[in-house]
């Protein structure tokens, strides 16, 4: 079984719209979250952690945790074109760092 | 401040070939990872180093693969006798602090082909 489990597969919102992507951990020893992203081409970059209940803000991206489910989200809202991409939730247990399978991006125009 | 280096970038081989694929970290960080990722899915972990040691190589497949990191600097993976199913982009990321829960900076990885 996966221990990182994604979802949507894919999304697609409207320029200005917003993108919710979900994540769960089946493993309790992995509950320290990041969001990566991930452009063709390119490595993934980091854009946030969250490591405590509740939520966490910066800019343009809020995350959520649940830490009794283990189950995270991430919300973009004021979608751009730019952020097409693959989006990846990563969950680690001081070291190793397991990805999800990770939800395509689409905007549209 | 560089950031993670991988070479090369692309690698096109016949079944039964070897390839070696090499990782420059950022400077100063402790940790090492080597991902394998298949075309549109997430990365998976194959090998992990703190310094020179080997902490988790548990999902490398060992008949095959092989991951050294001697100095506790730059790594290299390498593939001994590559099948069509190791095609895939082969990630290098590292990180400063490896008993905390610190952001993976990534390479851009190197594409491997095999025909």
């Amino acid at each position: 079984q996966q221990k990182v489990q994604q979802s949507p597969e894919s999304l697609s919102v409207p320029e200005g719209g917003m993108a919710s992507f979900n994540c769960t951990s089946s493993d309790r020893n992995f509950q320290y979250f990041w969001w990566y992203r991930q452009h063709s081409g390119e490595g993934p970059k980091a854009l946030m952690s969250i490591f405590s209940d509740g939520d966490k803000k910066e800019g343009r991206f809020t995350a959520h945790l649940n830490k009794a489910s283990l189950h995270v989200s991430l919300h973009i809202r004021d979608s751009q074109p730019s952020d097409s991409a693959l989006y990846f939730c990563a969950a680690s247990d001081f070291g190793e760092v397991i990805f999800g399978k990770g939800t395509h991006l689409h905007v549209l125009p | 401040e560089a950031g993670v280096t991988q070479s090369p970038r692309y690698a096109v081989l016949q079944e039964g070939q070897a390839v070696s694929f090499w990782c420059d970290p950022i400077s100063g960080h402790d940790t090492l990872y080597w991902y394998q990722q298949p075309r549109d899915q997430g990365p998976q972990l194959l090998v992990y180093f703190r310094d020179e040691a080997v902490i988790d190589n548990s999902q490398l497949p060992s008949d095959r693969f092989s991951a050294v990191r001697p100095k506790g600097t730059n790594s290299t993976l390498k593939i001994q006798s590559a099948k069509q199913g190791d095609t895939a982009t082969y990630l290098c990321a590292s990180s400063f602090g490896g008993h905390s829960n610190e952001r993976l900076f990534f390479g851009h990885g190197t594409k491997l082909s095999v025909l």
